[in-house]
């Protein structure tokens, strides 16, 4: 059974850089077929994608986001990352990563609540 | 960029069908970008319910249907419960993946 989990800082301060990591099990990054997604979603508001990254490296990002955003891979930890630089109150959300299936969101992690401080 | 547009609730009593539409709007004239829908309960994380515009998971229940005509994408639920009052939402791929902003699906 493939499971998806997030980890990281629930507190960010304003300006700072946004750090999660999202571990894999049950399957593996470097299977080649799989888009490794980040996606949000604000406080009640809908979902937002951010980006994702390929086992082999290559990227591609929202274009709202895209100056803020690195996604990297760990394939040695089965693991992949966000950054999110010069954060602001705005990217406070409830963080999920998620494995993207040709066009579609097949599993997804349990999301994790990212809060901006001032 | 494409933009979906949703119904921000939708309501129906137990037993009846309810539909949600998605409506996506696009530069590209003739777009034919395939659809997804997720529930999302209170708290827990989405989950895929149909993918493909019309084709349906492994163990998700076949009272949750998907189809497309022209621009507008449906999904239709039967036989509503009281277990699938949720956030619904399309999502569609053409480039980079686009949501709409959610259904709100209450079951009186």
């Amino acid at each position: 059974q493939v499971q998806l989990q997030e980890a990281g800082p629930g507190l960010v301060k304003s300006s700072q850089t946004l750090s999660l990591t999202c571990s894999v099990s049950g399957a593996s990054i470097s299977s080649g077929v799989y888009y490794w997604s980040w996606i949000r979603r604000h406080p009640g508001k809908g979902l937002e994608w951010i980006g994702y990254i390929l086992y082999s490296g290559s990227t591609y990002y929202n274009p709202s986001l895209r100056s803020r955003v690195t996604i990297s891979v760990d394939t040695s930890k089965n693991q992949f990352s966000l950054e999110l630089s010069s954060v602001t109150a705005a990217d406070t959300a409830v963080y999920y990563c998620a494995r993207a299936m040709r066009k579609h969101f097949d599993q997804w992690g349990q999301g994790t609540l990212v809060t901006v401080s001032s | 960029q494409s933009a979906l547009t949703q119904p921000a609730s939708v309501s129906g009593s137990p037993g009846q069908s309810i539909t949600i539409s998605c409506t996506e709007t696009s530069s590209a004239v003739g777009s034919y970008n395939l659809v997804s829908w997720y529930q999302q309960h209170p708290g827990k994380a989405p989950k895929l319910m149909i993918y493909e515009d019309s084709k349906r998971p492994s163990g998700v229940s076949d009272r949750f249907s998907g189809s497309k005509s022209g621009d507008t994408a449906s999904l239709t639920i039967s036989g509503l419960q009281a277990e699938d009052e949720a956030d619904y939402y399309c999502c569609t791929y053409a480039g980079s993946w686009v949501f709409g902003g959610g259904t709100k699906l209450t079951a009186l």
